[in-house]
């Protein structure tokens, strides 16, 4: 089994619903992220956590908020979508400033 | 702040011919240095990673040394193969710092047969 999962896949919403997307890892890492990928412009980062109290906005986190619900478990929403927010989403975990290891991402398109 | 730069793409090669993807960064403290390979519908994986000054990463043919004078670490492969077309990506995580990972913006690479 893969050790960092996120869900759903792939989703298709409309402008202005609510959604979240899911990351849990059996890796048993502190840290985890939110990135999103957009086409020449790499990866940014969304959110972090370093454990389950805290929290912190990364890069690019208006319109996006985060629930660490468990040490293993990590979820991003969009409060309000928008067009803008299509993206492919990414969640990784770490220990300190290793390796990160990430999920297989979820393509998001906002209709 | 702390930020890497990388070529831009695409790089476009023929089977088994020398690759380089340069790679250079700005950091605050005393960082790790990472290469990162995104296969297509797959997320990032590690491919080769150095964490101080003159320390050569390698794995799976590709290599990179930490140039801590030149603050580059660039990616290298001497024959590459269809199968390494990825989008490569260049990192830093700053151990001074607050830890957080710094990516460049990803370089495509196209090998031809």
């Amino acid at each position: 089994d893969a050790d960092v999962t996120q869900t759903p896949r792939n989703r298709i919403t409309k402008t202005g619903k609510r959604i979240m997307l899911e990351c849990s890892q059996t890796k048993g890492h502190d840290r985890m992220y939110w990135y999103r990928q957009d086409p020449g412009l790499g990866l940014r980062l969304i959110y972090y956590s370093f454990d389950v109290k805290d929290i912190n906005k990364g890069e690019i986190s208006d319109g996006y908020s985060v629930s660490r619900q468990a040490q293993a478990k990590f979820s991003l929403s969009l409060e309000s979508a928008i067009p803008n927010q299509t993206a492919l989403y990414f969640c990784a975990t770490s220990v300190k400033e290793e390796t990160q290891y990430f999920g297989p991402g979820t393509r998001l398109l906002v209709l | 702040g702390n930020s890497v730069t990388q070529m831009e793409g695409p790089v476009t090669l023929s089977e088994e011919a020398f690759l380089t993807i340069n790679c250079t960064y700005t950091a605050t403290g005393y960082p790790s240095l990472f290469w990162y390979v995104q296969y297509p519908g797959e997320g990032l994986q590690l491919l080769l990673k150095a964490t101080k000054a003159d320390d050569k990463g390698s794995n799976k043919g590709f290599e990179a040394t930490y140039r801590k004078e030149t603050t580059s670490f660039h990616l290298e492969k001497g024959s590459v193969q269809v199968s390494d077309s990825a989008v490569y990506f260049c990192a830093l995580s700053d151990r001074g710092g607050s830890y957080i990972p710094t990516f460049g913006r990803g370089t495509s690479l196209i090998v031809h047969p």
